[in-house]
């Protein structure tokens, strides 16, 4: 069964304390990895998209990376705007649904 | 781009009642998808329409929800009778293409009491 797992649950980090979010997953047929961030109250905003092992990419103080098995969305020198929970999902074989993480819920302290 | 929209942004019905949730996509965009999430759980896929077709319902929990797009625009989602296991956040999504970063909206929170 494809599974997507995100650790930690939950993180606390001083404003400047740099970090790494993991998303784990074990699918059939990586078509696509997604990270979103999601305040409260709001829906799931689009970060990126990975679709191979190696690939990197980044936006302001977030990068993320893949491998065969797991990614990673580093926060460098985060402030307390980027509170929120990230989430990971995947697209798998042929299917176009996302099959989404738990999340990771971070707070930045100033 | 106006977003992808969704109202209500809160329903509270009671048990056995019908509520029906409505999502605007994004102009243009042919596919749309429903997810929800539920007390403590991930946000898990409902179905996905490529206009007015449903390409994929898998995820729809049982015959008590149906999903419309009538003309390949707007979406509802009815939900006829309520249970109390319905509730949660339901969210719609729009992409131009499959694959592409699919934009969700701020959902509905949907109580049943």
């Amino acid at each position: 069964e494809d599974q997507v797992t995100q650790s930690p649950e939950a993180l606390r980090l001083q404003e400047g304390e740099s970090s790494s979010l993991n998303c784990s997953y074990t699918v059939s047929g990586l078509r696509g990895l997604f990270w979103y961030r999601q305040d409260p109250g709001k829906g799931p905003e689009f970060l990126f998209t990975l679709y191979s092992a190696g690939e990197e990419k980044e936006k302001e103080r977030l990068k993320a990376t893949l491998t065969k098995k797991e990614s990673f969305l580093h926060i460098t020198a985060p402030k307390p705007e980027d509170s929120a929970t990230y989430l990971c999902a995947v697209r798998v074989d042929s299917s176009y649904k996302l099959i989404f993480g738990s999340g990771t819920r971070l707070l930045v302290r100033p | 781009e106006a977003g992808v929209t969704q109202f209500p942004s809160h329903s509270v019905i009671e048990k056995g009642q019908t509520v029906t949730l409505r999502c605007d996509p994004i102009s243009g965009h042919d596919n749309l998808y429903w997810y929800r999430r539920v007390m403590g759980k991930e946000i898990k896929f409902l179905l996905h329409f490529v206009k007015e077709s449903k390409q994929d319902e898998s995820g729809m929990p049982n015959n008590r929800f149906l999903a419309e797009r009538t003309g390949g625009t707007y979406s509802t989602l009815k939900v006829q009778p309520a249970e109390l296991e319905d509730s949660g956040v339901y969210f719609c999504a729009s992409s131009h293409g499959t694959g592409y970063g699919y934009t969700f909206g701020s959902g509905t929170r949907l109580t049943v009491v």
